[in-house]
């Protein structure tokens, strides 16, 4: 069965620390993998996408996230957290036609 | 990136009536939209999908005489609850996609049904 999981309901940073957000998926081929950012009330907001190629993905707001076929995973990353990067992250996996989304990690950045 | 705008933000409705939720691509066609529904602190499922000018493919478990789809153009597909009940309360999001693959959401409708 196709699914995508997000193992960390809730986390909570200091503003300038580090952040990892965890994505694993099963699917029966490799597939598009994304990472969205939702604010409260909000719709989504692409923050990046691997296709193929290079498995450390660049995107916006200084993310970054890298695919591990080994695992399949798919964590998204920052070095350094802002107070405005608090929202909640949705990876989704699939292809053109339909995405299967995780159930969200909020993140809660503290001064 | 490309616009989609959705209308309205929050609409509240009484229990028995229908209500249009409108996704327009604002700057580019969209030869496919999608409709979710996320219930809240879930994730986003998806309801159906329409190609313009053909009829909504429905996801397992959505009634379709419920949630009417219509993408009569290229720019706009609406979808309609009809008889809304309050199990319908929920926030719903469309996304656009053209030829490419990276389809785009819009801000979503909060729908309440009273």
């Amino acid at each position: 069965a196709q699914s995508v999981t997000q193992p960390d309901i809730h986390i909570t940073v200091s503003e300038g620390a580090s952040l990892e957000l965890r994505c694993n998926y099963s699917y029966g081929a490799t597939p598009y993998l994304f990472w969205y950012v939702q604010s409260p009330g909000q719709g989504l907001q692409l923050l990046l996408k691997y296709f193929s190629g290079d498995t450390l993905v660049q995107g916006i707001k200084g993310f970054e996230a890298e695919f591990k076929r080994s695992q399949s995973s798919f964590n998204l990353r920052k070095p350094s957290v802002h107070w405005s990067d608090a929202a909640e992250y949705f990876c989704a996996v699939g292809n053109t036609d339909k995405l299967i989304f995780g159930t969200g990690t909020r993140l809660q950045v503290f001064p | 990136g490309a616009v989609v705008s959705q209308h309205p933000s929050r609409v509240i409705c009484k229990s028995g009536t229908s209500v249009k939720i409108e996704c327009r691509s604002l700057d580019f066609q969209a030869t496919t939209m999608f409709w979710y529904r996320q219930f809240p602190k879930k994730s986003l499922m998806l309801m159906a999908t329409s190609n313009e000018g053909s009829k909504a493919t429905y996801e397992q478990g959505v009634e379709k005489d419920k949630f009417l789809i219509n993408h009569a153009s290229l720019t706009l597909s609406t979808l309609t609850v009809t008889s809304a009940h309050p199990e319908d309360s929920s926030f719903y999001i469309c996304s656009a996609r053209d030829q490419t693959t990276e389809a785009f959401f819009g801000q979503g409708t909060r729908l309440t049904v009273v």
